[in-house]
């Protein structure tokens, strides 16, 4: 059974700070989601990784994919307070037409 | 991009009532379609798989009757509360896997029931 954890679940971090989420999971998969959940809403997709070493940025946010580790990150620099949200990262369980598994998100509240 | 379409955004139902949910698929043909469930802050639990034309799938624990999915086309997959009570009030997600690494999200449904 596939199974995906990340820590920390919560994160209180000061403004301009920077923090790195970690997710690792339990089985092979070359493929690794980021999504952002913001309160009432759905899932906002961040980054897909798909092959070891893959690195991607978008503004402040940088994510990376180790498979042979079974780990991600997700890092975080300078924050502001518009990051604050619920982080999830999400592997499929094989190539092919499956369900993601969800790690349980980390709940980041960025403060002044 | 790949649109999934979700209605209601919410609803509010009387306990013994049922509610219907769609996710349609703009401009894409969603073969397969995922529905989770969200009690509030808590990850996304997958519920069950549908594929166009055929059964869904469910996962452990998931009652069958009383979730009812029917993907009767390649656009619409419907998932039905059934004689919903108060612990089924959650926020349900559909979900379509677009292929080569990507999954496209509704944008959610929030069940209050009463």
């Amino acid at each position: 059974e596939l199974k995906v954890e990340q820590n920390p679940l919560f994160l209180s971090m000061q403004e301009g700070k920077n923090y790195t989420i970690y997710c690792n999971y339990s089985t092979t998969s070359d493929r690794l989601y980021w999504y952002r959940q913001d309160p009432g809403k759905s899932l906002e997709s961040l980054f897909v990784l798909l092959s070891n070493g893959a690195v991607k940025q978008e503004g402040r946010l940088m994510a990376s994919l180790d498979t042979k580790a079974r780990l991600s990150t997700l890092h975080i620099t300078a924050a502001v307070h518009d990051l604050s949200a619920t982080y999830f990262c999400a592997v499929d369980g094989k190539s092919g037409n499956t369900p993601l598994v969800f790690g349980k998100g980390t709940r980041l509240s960025v403060i002044a | 991009g790949a649109v999934v379409s979700q209605h209601p955004s919410w609803v509010i139902c009387k306990s013994g009532t049922s509610v219907k949910i769609e996710c349609r698929s703009l401009d894409f043909q969603a073969t397969t379609m995922f529905w989770y469930r969200q009690f509030p802050k808590q990850s996304l639990m997958l519920m069950a798989t549908s594929n166009e034309g055929s059964k869904a799938t469910y996962e452990q624990g998931v009652e069958k009757d009383k979730f009812l999915i029917n993907h009767a086309s390649l656009t619409l997959s419907t998932l039905t509360v059934t004689s919903a009570h108060p612990e089924d009030s959650s926020f349900y997600i559909c979900s379509a896997s677009l292929g080569g690494g990507g999954y496209t999200f509704g944008s959610g449904t929030r069940l209050t029931v009463v």
